[in-house]
Order: C-alpha cells, then sequence, then structure tokens
C-alpha cells in the first residue's frame, strides 16, 4: 500500500524566511497530494493541494511542487508569520483513490 | 454551510464501557472517513464509508471497532469494551466524489 514519509519533523524559522517541507510517496498511482495545517486543539484544515497533471500550484505565501517522476513533493511558506506556526501534515491519494495516507507531520515555528 | 460536525468533542470512559463517537458531514458530502491520531503522530486512517456501505474498513482493528453511515443521521463509530490503548483523538472528513477531505475538530476519547 501507499507510504508517506515526510520530513523535517520539526522546522524553525525566523518570522520572514521561508519554510519548505518535503515528502515523499511510494504508490506511483497516486495521483492527488493535499497539504493539510493543524493547529492546537482543532482538525486539520486543508491549505492548499495539487494534482498529478500539474508541476506546480501557486496561492499567495503558499506553493506545492510536484515531482511524478522522483515521487515527491514539497510546501513552500514565504515571509512566514506567526500564525504560520502549527503541525504540516502532507497526504497522497491511495492507488485505488479510496483514502488519503498521511505523513508523520512537520512541526513549524515561526519565531519573531 | 456548516463543517463537519463531530460530537462529543470529549469523551472520557472508563475501561470496559463503550465509546459512540457521532460525524455528521458536510451538506451534499455522501463520502466519511475516519482517522485515529495519536500523541504527536500522524493521521491513521481507519475506515471509509458512503451511505449505508463501508467501501474500506482496511484501517479498523479486527475486533471492538465498528462504523455504520446509515442512510439517514450522522456517521458512528463505536468501540466496545474500551481500553486504555484506545485513548486518541478520533477525527471524521467528508468529502463529495472529487477527493478533497474537509475534517472536523475531532473527539479527544480518554479511557481511564
Amino acid at each position: 500500500g501507499e507510504n508517506v514519509e515526510q520530513h523535517p519533523s520539526t522546522l524553525s524559522v525566523q518570522e520572514g524566511d521561508s519554510a519548505v517541507i518535503k515528502c515523499t510517496y511510494s504508490d506511483s498511482a497516486s495521483n492527488y497530494f493535499p497539504w493539510y495545517k493543524q493547529e492546537l486543539g482543532k482538525g486539520p484544515q486543508l491549505i492548499i493541494d495539487i494534482r498529478s497533471n500539474v508541476g506546480e500550484k501557486k496561492d499567495q505565501r503558499i506553493a506545492v511542487t510536484l515531482n511524478k517522476t522522483a515521487k515527491h513533493f514539497s510546501l513552500h511558506i514565504t515571509e512566514t508569520q506567526p500564525e504560520d506556526s502549527a503541525v504540516y501534515f502532507c497526504a497522497a491519494s491511495d492507488g485505488r483513490g479510496n483514502k488519503l495516507v498521511f505523513g508523520a507531520g512537520t512541526i513549524l515555528r515561526v519565531k519573531s | 454551510n456548516a463543517g463537519v460536525m463531530q460530537n462529543p468533542r470529549h469523551l472520557v470512559r472508563r475501561r470496559g464501557q463503550e465509546a459512540r463517537l457521532r460525524c455528521s458531514p458536510m451538506k451534499g458530502h455522501s463520502h466519511v472517513y475516519w482517522y485515529r491520531q495519536l500523541p504527536e503522530e500522524g493521521l491513521k486512517f481507519m475506515v471509509y464509508l458512503q451511505k449505508e456501505n463501508i467501501i474500506d474498513e482496511s484501517g479498523m482493528p479486527k475486533e471492538r471497532f465498528s462504523a455504520e453511515f446509515p442512510k439517514e443521521g450522522p456517521s458512528i463509530l463505536r468501540i466496545q469494551q474500551v481500553v486504555r490503548g484506545d485513548s486518541a483523538a478520533y477525527f471524521c472528513a467528508s468529502s463529495p466524489p472529487d477527493e478533497k477531505l474537509f475534517f472536523g475538530s475531532g473527539t479527544q476519547l480518554s479511557v481511564l
């Protein structure tokens, strides 16, 4: 079945700097890759997603890139702000499209 | 349009009791997913349901756990004879057929 690896597990950046989180997946049939942000005591919130027919997608300060050949995708946050501090999860659809398989998460701390 | 509604937010049970977790999907969503999250860990898939059907239960423990999504009413995740190891946050997500999952705020189950 699908396996998703996520790195780093923790990331500290200075306010205004960029943050990059990387994920790899194993199932070449996966075709949907969302990213979620989870704040303390809350459910995961979808922040951006990408499908396998595109290589990059951007939404204001957030961008996601996908390399299907290498089976990895990345989240880029520019001009980080303290409110970006949270746990970020990547996910990949399983080959049958039945469910999302999540990475272990990255704790992002933005220091002001 | 209300989001995914889960209740209760917190549930305390003693060992051996039953836990019932409820999830009302977003309006118009016919797919429901249940995930479990242990402290400082990622989201682990449990079960995927459509109305009156279990589509994928590959993440459900073989005993004591069951899920349903009836024609009318919320989806229910039922845990019989709870043990301390069942303590976790249980998240429900719903989606239309295009795979975008939207999560509820979760139920924190504590087993004493």
